[in-house]
Parts: C-alpha cells; structure tokens; sequence
C-alpha cells in the first residue's frame, strides 16, 4: 500500500506567522504532487503543485519538495484567520494510478 | 469551477434502499473518480473511471456500483444502502490537458442513511 502521511494537528499559528504543513509519501517512484485547501463544509480545492526538487512560490505559498528524502511541504507566509482549514497533501505514484491523498492537517490561524 | 456538479446535494434514505448519485461535467475530461470523506479516514478512493464504459475500483469499492454511458455523466449506486455508508460523497476529475494528474472535485453530496 503507497501511503502519503500528515500530522493530523492541529496545527495552530499566530496572524502573521509562517504556517509549515508537512507530508511524507512512501513510494520512491512519486512524479507529482498536490496541495489542496478544504474549508469546514466545503470540497477540497487545488492550491499548489509540484513536479521537480526545489521551491516553487504562488503568493503568500510555497511548495517545497525533496524526492531524495520523499518529503513535500506546503509553506504559508503571513498567515491568515482566513487559511484556517485542512489542508490536503496528494501524490501521484508510478503507474498509471489515481492520487493518493493524506489525511489532511488542520491548521488555525489565531487573530 | 471545473463544471462539476452533483445531485442531489443532500439525501437521507433508509438501510436497505438503493441509492444514486450522479456526477456531471461539462468540459469533456476523461478521468472521473468518486471518493467518500468521513472523520479520521481523509478522503477515500471508491471507483474511478477512464473513459466511457471503462472503470475500475478504489480502496473502498464494496456495497458500490458505477456506470459511465457518458464522457459527461458518472453515476454512484449503493445498491442496498447501510449505515455505514452515511458520509459525504465527492467526485472528482483529473484533467490531464496540461500534462498533469491535478485533480478538481464537485461540490459533494451528503448521504444520511438511517
């Protein structure tokens, strides 16, 4: 079984801060991977993908990959009350196969 | 928006009856995937398919029945539902145009069986 695992949380920040959501993926051969936002109630939303090692900044967000150690971040600069929500880390595995998604970590961000 | 929507958006059903829910797209993408969410299991692969008439099970496919007749239209059953199966339903599609697997999801169904 090719698993993706997050810290459940939550994961609780100060306005203003830097939010950092961790995902580790067991399947070596992984190609892409996906950061999705999901408010309370709501569906789950794309916000963030990542292909190669390295940083790749959208805004206030970062997505930081690094193969070797099979790890993807999601950073979250000046957070907001507004980026309180789950957030969903997906990977592509090798094959032809759907993605697999992480249970998602909720963060809060206090005023 | 990905020009997903789902009917119904909420349905409460008795154990035993069949259910359906329906998925509908309107920008001719291949993939299409449902899933079911509930508390402490994240979002969980049920069925998916590939193209008109071609699907195959998720992680969770028992008690589940798909049909795609349509490139537009993904149809759910639970063909005798339980209580085990009240969740929220989500489907999804990949769209594959841009060389990736991103996928989007509709705005779910909420499934109370009683």
């Amino acid at each position: 079984q090719k698993e993706v695992e997050q810290n459940s949380g939550p994961l609780s920040v100060p306005e203003g801060a830097i939010a950092s959501l961790n995902c580790t993926y067991s399947d070596r051969g992984s190609q892409s991977f996906f950061w999705y936002r999901q408010y309370s109630g709501k569906s789950p939303e794309l916000i963030m993908f990542i292909y190669s090692n390295g940083d790749k900044e959208d805004g206030r967000f970062t997505a930081q990959l690094n193969k070797a150690s099979q790890y993807v971040s999601l950073l979250i600069r000046d957070s907001q009350p507004s980026d309180s929500a789950t957030y969903l880390c997906a990977v592509e595995n090798s094959g032809n196969t759907p993605l697999v998604f992480g249970k998602g970590t909720r963060l809060s961000v206090i005023a | 928006d990905a020009g997903i929507t789902q009917s119904p958006r909420h349905k409460v059903t008795e154990t035993g009856t069949p259910v359906t829910l329906r998925c509908h797209q309107t920008e001719n993408h291949r993939y299409m995937y449902w899933y079911r969410q509930d508390p402490g299991h994240g979002l969980r692969l049920i069925h998916y398919s590939y193209g008109v008439k071609d699907t195959d099970k998720g992680e969770v496919s028992d008690g589940y029945s798909v049909s795609r007749s349509k490139t537009e239209d993904f149809l759910l059953t639970l063909e005798s539902a339980t209580s085990s199966q009240t969740s929220v339903y989500f489907c999804a599609i990949s769209d594959t145009r841009q060389g990736g697997k991103a996928q989007y999801f509709g705005p779910g169904t909420r499934l109370t069986v009683t």
